[in-house]
Order: C-alpha cells, then sequence, then structure tokens
C-alpha cells in the first residue's frame, strides 16, 4: 500500500509570494490533517479536511488555507509570504477504527522564505 | 485546555543502555495517546499507542504505558541501539463528537546513542 506522499519535498520561496502544497493521502483514507513543524513553535495543528469540508481549523492566520477534492487529495495554499512561515509543513492520512484515530504522515514540504 | 510537556532534551547514550523519556498530559476527558519518531530528513513515523488507561503500548522494543492516575505515558527501552537517534515526540488525539480530530504534541526529545 502507498503511503502518503506530498509534494514538493523542497520549495525556495520569496516573501510575498504565495505557495501551493500538496498530499495525496493513503487509498481509502478520506481525512486529511496538516501540520507545520517549526524549531520555536513544535508540531502545530493546521486544519483537517473529510470529504472536502474543512472540520477542523488551527490558530493560524487567514493567509494559510486549505482543500480536498472528491479523491481525497488535498492542498494547501500560503499567500504573501513570510519569513515566519519558513517550516515543514507535514501532512496526515488517517483512517478511524473503532473511533480509534491512526495518523499516518508523509516526508514532508521543507517550505524555506527568503 | 489540552497540552503535552516531555522532557527536553538531547539525551545522549550509550549502545545497550536503558532509555527513559518523560512525557505527562494535560486533556479533558480520555484521550488516546501516542509516541512517534522522527528521523532525519523524514516525516513522523507512529511508534506506539495508547487508548486508555492501564493500556501499554509497544513496538521495536519501546514500551509506555497509559497512567491516568498521573497522567503519564513515559516512553522506555531497555537496550537502545545507534539506530535509534532520532527525535522522539509523544502526542495526544483530541477528537470531537463530530469526527473530527487532531494531535496535540509535545516538543520534542532528542535522542542520541553512541556506539
Amino acid at each position: 500500500k502507498a503511503g502518503v506522499t506530498q509534494t514538493p519535498r523542497y520549495l525556495i520561496k520569496t516573501r510575498g509570494q504565495q505557495v501551493t502544497l500538496s498530499c495525496s493521502p493513503i487509498s481509502g483514507h478520506r481525512s486529511v490533517s496538516w501540520y507545520q513543524q517549526t524549531p520555536g513553535q513544535g508540531l502545530q495543528f493546521l486544519f483537517e479536511y473529510f470529504s472536502e469540508t474543512q472540520r477542523n481549523k488551527g490558530n493560524f492566520p487567514g493567509r494559510f488555507s486549505g482543500r480536498q477534492f472528491s479523491n481525497s487529495r488535498s492542498e494547501m495554499n500560503v499567500s504573501t509570504l513570510e519569513l515566519g512561515d519558513s517550516a515543514l509543513y507535514l501532512c496526515a492520512s488517517r483512517y478511524d477504527r473503532h473511533a480509534i484515530y491512526i495518523n499516518t504522515f508523509g516526508s514532508g514540504t521543507r517550505l524555506t522564505v527568503v | 485546555g489540552n497540552s503535552v510537556t516531555q522532557m527536553e532534551g538531547p539525551v545522549t547514550l550509550s549502545e545497550e543502555a536503558f532509555l527513559t523519556i518523560n512525557c505527562t498530559y494535560t486533556a479533558t476527558g480520555y484521550p488516546s495517546l501516542f509516541w512517534y519518531v522522527q528521523y532525519p530528513g523524514e516525516g513522523l513515523q507512529l511508534l506506539l499507542k495508547a487508548t486508555k488507561a492501564d493500556d501499554k503500548g509497544s513496538n521495536k522494543g519501546f514500551e509506555a504505558t497509559y497512567r491516568k492516575e498521573t497522567t503519564s505515558f513515559h516512553l522506555e527501552k531497555g537496550s537502545v541501539q545507534v539506530s535509534d537517534s532520532a527525535v522522539y515526540f509523544c502526542a495526544l488525539s483530541v477528537s470531537t463528537q463530530g469526527g473530527s480530530e487532531k494531535l496535540v504534541f509535545g516538543k520534542g526529545t532528542k535522542l542520541t546513542v553512541n556506539p
């Protein structure tokens, strides 16, 4: 079974630009969550999508947005990039078994804002 | 609120030494608890989990017991190997009635095992 695929692996962007990151979940998984990992703040929840609907959102500004397609693939977008947006962005796909949630993470996209 | 506190590293051990990484949590209700491991340049891998009080999660020689009375989920391994060098994250799962769920992570503990 293929794992969670995130593309691209690395990105370098300039302040003020926007960026789109992609995540393909494990086949059959309908829930996709996004997390930001930085040395200072650690791992923080961005948002969760299920069946093309955002079900939960973390405490991030509106510059951070996402969407999910009918095949469960998800994208997240960051507009007007700031230096502080430099981070590893991790996507997790999830299956629910008897209300026990098991998240499988991708390798992440390393975003550097210069 | 929901939070996880884990011992700060880095932790440096010699091969075959005993490992303990402390983790305590604050949560409403009874969350599921997890340990994830991150190797350099990679994402997070689930190491083990426990879903209710007194459950013991185990995998690859690592163990952790869900202690409700002390709100703890300490990670242990009897004999570490060089290949165990990584960053370890303790996490709890916060879910809602609507089926939404998110993970709340500790800050991570970097482990280095020397030969």
